[in-house]
């Protein structure tokens, strides 16, 4: 079953870097995923798109501070010189024959 | 640019099929390149996929939902739909509209969200 998982909270200081982990079910390590990203009381935002050898693409307006990375079943999404703006949900989620799975999403505290 | 936008009532009863279209401006629906989807997020949860649809109306859905989900799409109108039926207050949520595109199946562009509420 194809699965994500990913840590419910993080917490970083303002102007920090911060790694978000997202972790594929091991029969799907090669797939690749997206990240995107909720602020409160808002849609969620497409952040990148990012493949099993950590090459990826951003989506339209995604600052140079988003990046993404990838080691075995593991995608992460880094972001640097974390601003206020950047404390939201960042949800994973990937995709297979005719489906659609979404990781639970990890809480980003700026502090 | 292109931009989309859910609409439908925000108040359903229990029992009854909750109905919701997504207009999709500044593009056409019948670009081949993309399939448009409706993903759901119930208050303080995580996103759900409910199903995608392609302009020439193939359909997939989750399998978790497929027995009450119907997603139809109207390319004379640039909208696409989503009907739910026999909603219980578990489905209570925000729906989003989506799309991603034809050969990876990550959503690139979502629309703003609408929230249903199911009660009495």
């Amino acid at each position: 079953q194809l699965v994500l998982t990913q840590s419910p909270s993080a917490s970083a200081s303002l102007g920090a870097s911060v790694k978000l982990t997202c972790t594929l079910s091991s029969r799907h390590s090669t797939h690749a995923i997206a990240w995107h990203q909720q602020q409160p009381e808002k849609g969620p935002r497409f952040l990148i798109k990012l493949n099993s050898d950590g090459s990826h693409n951003k989506g339209d307006g995604i600052p140079d501070r988003f990046s993404g990375s990838s080691s075995g079943a593991e995608r992460y999404l880094t972001i640097s010189s974390l601003q206020s703006e950047d404390e939201a949900d960042y949800y994973c989620q990937t995709w297979g024959t005719g489906i659609v799975v979404f990781g639970g999403g990890t809480k980003l505290t700026v502090l | 640019q292109l931009q989309l936008q859910e609409s439908g009532p925000g108040l359903v009863k229990p029992s009854e099929t909750l109905s919701l279209t997504c207009t999709v401006s500044g593009g056409s629906i019948s670009d081949t390149s993309y399939y448009w989807g409706w993903i759901r997020q119930s208050p303080g949860k995580g996103l759900e996929w409910i199903g995608s649809i392609y302009y020439s109306g193939s359909t997939y859905y989750n399998p978790s939902l497929k027995s009450r989900v119907t997603i139809s799409v109207d390319t004379s109108k640039n909208q696409f739909s989503l009907k739910l039926s026999s909603v219980t207050a578990a489905d209570t949520t925000v729906y989003y509209c989506a799309r991603h595109p034809s050969s990876y199946w990550y959503f690139d562009l979502w629309g703003r969200g609408t929230l249903v509420t199911v009660s009495s």
